[in-house]
């Protein structure tokens, strides 16, 4: 079993929509949370930390269950540009574990 | 205004020809991070320093090694490339504070191909 687990997707919805994400984890001495963007062929870069209150930036909300161990992510208002891939991170004090990823693609 | 820079941005070898990936980091972070990321996967963890304490995933085959010099730079050298080991890699660094390692901040890549 995966340390960190995502659906791969594809998720494709219109320009517009709602689309949420789910990830799960193993590790119950995970203490941080992450979710990263990575388009083609580039870097992952930080999309939003995860908090256990939830928290909101824009468009997107991020939810973490520490009891159920999992961590989503909500996009609402979906833009042609935000279609990427999604990475679920969860870290420990000595380990930094990735998901593979869950493929977004939105069409107008 | 690059905060984790990469070098060089592409790098053709040959097989079993030794390659080194270079790394550095304006950001005065004391943790750097190795990554190898093929097609479609997550990014694996090769190994990471911590100032300069060094540590070694377990499945990291021997064939990778790392530098870390100095606070800025950090190096990976494939001794033995394979076919197998064309990848993008991805350098990173985080903080660590307390017991937590913080947000990583993730250089362009270094897309290695291997004939």
């Amino acid at each position: 079993r995966k340390e960190v687990e995502q659906d791969p997707g594809p998720f494709n919805v219109p320009e517009g929509a709602t689309v949420a994400f789910n990830c799960t984890y193993s590790n119950s001495a995970s203490q941080s949370f992450f979710w990263y963007r990575q388009d083609c062929r580039k870097e992952p870069k930080l999309l939003m930390s995860v908090y256990s209150s939830g928290n909101e930036d824009g468009r997107f909300t991020a939810q973490l269950n520490r009891a159920s161990q999992y961590i989503s992510l909500l996009i609402r208002d979906s833009k042609l540009s935000d279609s990427a891939t999604y990475l679920c991170v969860a870290s420990s004090a000595s380990k930094i574990i990735f998901g593979s990823g869950t493929r977004l693609s939105i069409r107008p | 205004d690059a905060m984790v820079i990469q070098n060089p941005r592409y790098q053709v070898t040959q097989f079993g020809k030794p390659v080194t990936l270079s790394c550095s980091q304006t950001l005065n972070h004391n943790v750097m991070y190795w990554y190898q990321q093929k097609s479609s996967q997550a990014p694996k963890l090769l190994f990471h320093y911590y100032d300069k304490d060094f540590n070694n995933e377990a499945d990291t085959p021997d064939n990778f090694q790392s530098r870390r010099p100095n606070t800025s730079f950090c190096f990976l050298d494939i001794r033995s490339p394979g076919l197998g080991d064309a990848a993008m890699y991805l350098c990173a660094t985080s903080k660590r504070a307390g017991g937590a390692l913080e947000t990583q901040y993730f250089g362009p890549g270094t897309r290695l191909l291997v004939l």
